[in-house]
């Protein structure tokens, strides 16, 4: 039962366009959500999180975005460069226990130059 | 800032030796580190969480005997793999929680790759 799903296992963008990275949840409970970042035989790379009174964050070229009625969030990152070009795993934690942090399956994202 | 390493990288043992990998924040106190596994194109999976000066809380089904976990300082917690068998060689990666501040990100280390024959 998997309660942080990445529907796209990979994903090709340009140089320079936006990079759309989706996430879906399950559990209700969830109520902060992060998007790490992780290179092959590399640790996981925290880039951005989102906490559920907010729709939306931004961190320079990264903003998320959060639809709890949906339960759907989403990354951008505009422009997308190069060194961009790894697997982004959305996480979400529960109110009760925010130390818990459920991964989805990760969306691997190649910008091509 | 917020640098976390694991020792060793990578590590070949046989079956039924027992091997220790450890993690250490380097620049922050974590009072809290997690442990995690991940199999081939999975995703992270939690195995316990680790407290300084108290037990690991482990998740269901991680067998707490055979996956000992010590957290000895404010920087330093340890993964005993015993009596590894092949079913146990996965990517182990460890991370840390600040012990101040309100943030809840976690800062991973580099993982370990363990294999047993």
């Amino acid at each position: 039962d998997q309660q942080v799903k990445q529907n796209s296992p990979s994903l090709s963008v340009q140089e320079g366009r936006i990079s759309i990275l989706n996430c879906d949840y399950t559990n209700s409970m969830f109520d902060y959500f992060l998007w790490y970042k992780k290179y092959p035989a590399e640790g996981p790379t925290f880039l951005i999180s989102i906490s559920s009174i907010k729709d939306k964050n931004e961190d320079g070229r990264f903003t998320v975005f959060l639809n709890k009625s949906a339960k759907h969030l989403s990354l951008h990152i505009v422009p997308s460069q190069p060194g961009d070009s790894a697997v982004y795993f959305c996480a979400a934690s529960p109110k009760t226990s925010y130390d818990k942090v459920i991964f989805g399956p990760g969306t691997s994202l190649s910008v091509i130059p | 800032g917020a640098v976390v390493s694991q020792h060793p990288s990578r590590v070949i043992c046989k079956s039924g030796t027992s091997v220790k990998i450890e993690c250490r924040s380097l620049d922050f106190q974590a009072t809290t580190m997690f442990w995690y596994r991940q199999f081939p194109k999975q995703s992270l999976m939690l195995m316990a969480t680790s407290n300084e000066g108290s037990k690991a809380t482990y998740e269901q089904g991680v067998e707490k005997d055979k996956f000992l976990i010590n957290h000895a300082s404010l920087t330093l917690s340890t993964l005993t793999v015993t009596s590894a068998h092949p079913e146990d060689s996965s990517f182990y990666i460890c991370s840390a929680r600040r012990s101040y501040g309100t943030a809840y990100e976690q800062y991973f280390g580099p993982g370990t790759r363990l294999t047993v024959t």
